[in-house]
């Protein structure tokens, strides 16, 4: 299956501050999504994203899939982006079902 | 439109016991996931459904774990018995497709299991 890295593994930021989170992954994929896990454990979607680039507010995102990296920007960081962010490519299954596999994010914390 | 339901939220137990897990996914969606998060780490995928079907469950411990999707919306993930390694959040997502560009997965908040 594919591997997925993620860096840095952890990040303090100064609200306010930016910051680029990279994720590597080992084998082409057809689709990838980005996920920011709050303190509270959810899992909300970020970007979908399998090639080119997506922008939602504060937040950008890129995949190059030839090069197998994608890549999530964070600007004007505030508190309230604290939390677990997370990679998934998507692996497509021999016997035609697919997965997320998921890297071992990158834990943010934001401080005033 | 309403997200991915989950319950319990919360559940303890004791080793060798039984516990079962329910979700209903976003309404419409065909496809529905079961994965399982150990703390400090990354989901990882249990078993898949395409409306009532398995599509996948090659990683399902199926010596203790069942599953179920009988009419094609909500589901149950049962463990019996459970053992200490099985403390974890278990989370439900659905997809409105498997394939193509409609496979984008929510999920729903998790049910945190504590196993003693």
């Amino acid at each position: 299956g594919i591997q997925v890295e993620q860096s840095p593994p952890d990040l303090i930021l100064q609200e306010g501050a930016n910051s680029t989170l990279r994720c590597n992954f080992s084998d082409s994929v057809n689709n990838l999504q980005w996920f920011h896990q709050n303190p509270w454990g959810q899992l909300i979607n970020l970007f979908y994203i399998p090639s080119g680039t997506k922008q939602n507010g504060r937040l950008s995102a890129t995949t190059v899939a030839t090069e197998r990296y994608s890549l999530l920007y964070i600007s004007s960081s505030q508190t309230t982006d604290s939390g677990v962010y997370f990679c998934a490519p998507l692996d497509i299954l021999t016997g035609g079902g697919n997965k997320l596999t998921f890297g071992t994010g990158t834990q943010l914390k934001v401080e005033l | 439109e309403a997200g991915v339901a989950q319950s319990p939220r919360y559940k303890i137990i004791e080793k060798r016991q039984s516990v079962a897990f329910w979700c209903n996914p976003i309404s419409g969606h065909a496809t529905l996931y079961w994965y399982q998060q150990i703390l400090g780490q990354g989901p990882k995928l249990l078993i898949q459904f395409q409306n009532n079907g398995v599509v996948d469950d090659s990683q399902l411990p199926k010596d203790r774990f069942s599953a179920e999707r009988l009419k094609g919306v909500d589901s149950t993930l049962k463990i019996q018995p459970a053992k200490l390694e099985d403390s974890a959040v278990y989370l439900c997502a659905s997809s409105l497709r498997l394939a193509g560009t409609y496979n984008e997965q929510f999920f729903g908040p998790g049910t945190r299991l504590t196993v003693l």
